[in-house]
């Protein structure tokens, strides 16, 4: 069964500082590997997908690496700013068949605030 | 593209009363729709894999006839919690499939 874990579980930083959130995963056989941003009692918003054959992805101030072979993910925000705080979940995605492999495990979150 | 709503946002009901909530894909058609749920600090947890036409799949340790999934048209699936208790109290997120997932706002169910 698949697992995945956040560390660390909350993060407060000061405006402008560079940060790095880590992902880890049991499973290596995954699909592909996305971080979400969630903020506080609202839906989930798709930051960066990465597929199993890739190693990172980039959107602006935001990298996200994959390193599928030690079950390994980080998310890197650069010069971070208030706006940014907001929980950020890792999932990812099963190998298989439609069903199975459609399904998205979660991690447990890091809960990021951006001070001035 | 890929806009997921909910409805409701927010429900408060009554012990032993029974709530449904509504999940639309508003410009494209999904045969696969996913619940989860999502307790105060905690990750989503998936509840049941919806497919439009058949019945749902759940997962382990989710009760069917508690959570009723119906996925009636290519653009709506509904999850009833029927006689709801204080402890099905959660957030429920829905998603759609169209490649990847895209996820709705939340409903947040309080049961008194």
């Amino acid at each position: 069964k698949q697992e995945v874990t956040q560390i660390p579980a909350a993060l407060s930083v000061p405006e402008g500082e560079n940060l790095v959130l880590n992902c880890s995963f049991t499973d290596s056989a995954i699909y592909n590997l996305q971080w979400f941003r969630q903020d506080p009692g609202k839906g989930l918003t798709s930051l960066l997908l990465i597929q199993s054959s890739q190693r990172e992805q980039t959107s602006g101030r935001l990298n996200a690496s994959l390193d599928k072979s030690s079950g390994r993910s980080t998310l890197y925000i650069a010069a971070s700013q208030p706006g940014d705080s907001a929980t950020y979940l890792c999932a990812v995605r099963a190998l298989g068949l439609t069903g199975g492999g459609n399904k998205l495990t979660f991690g447990t979150g890091t809960q990021l605030k951006v001070e001035l | 593209g890929a806009v997921v709503s909910q409805h409701p946002s927010r429900v408060i009901c009554k012990s032993g009363t029974s709530v449904k909530i509504e999940c639309r894909s508003l410009d494209f058609q999904a045969t696969t729709m996913f619940w989860y749920r999502q307790f105060p600090k905690q990750s989503l947890m998936l509840m049941a894999t919806s497919n439009e036409g058949s019945k749902a799949t759940y997962e382990q340790g989710v009760e069917k006839d508690k959570f009723l999934i119906n996925h009636a048209s290519l653009t709506l699936s509904t999850l009833t919690v029927t006689s709801a208790h204080p402890e099905d109290s959660s957030f429920y997120i829905c998603s759609a499939l169209r490649g990847e997932q895209f996820f709705g706002p939340g409903t947040r169910l309080t049961v008194l």
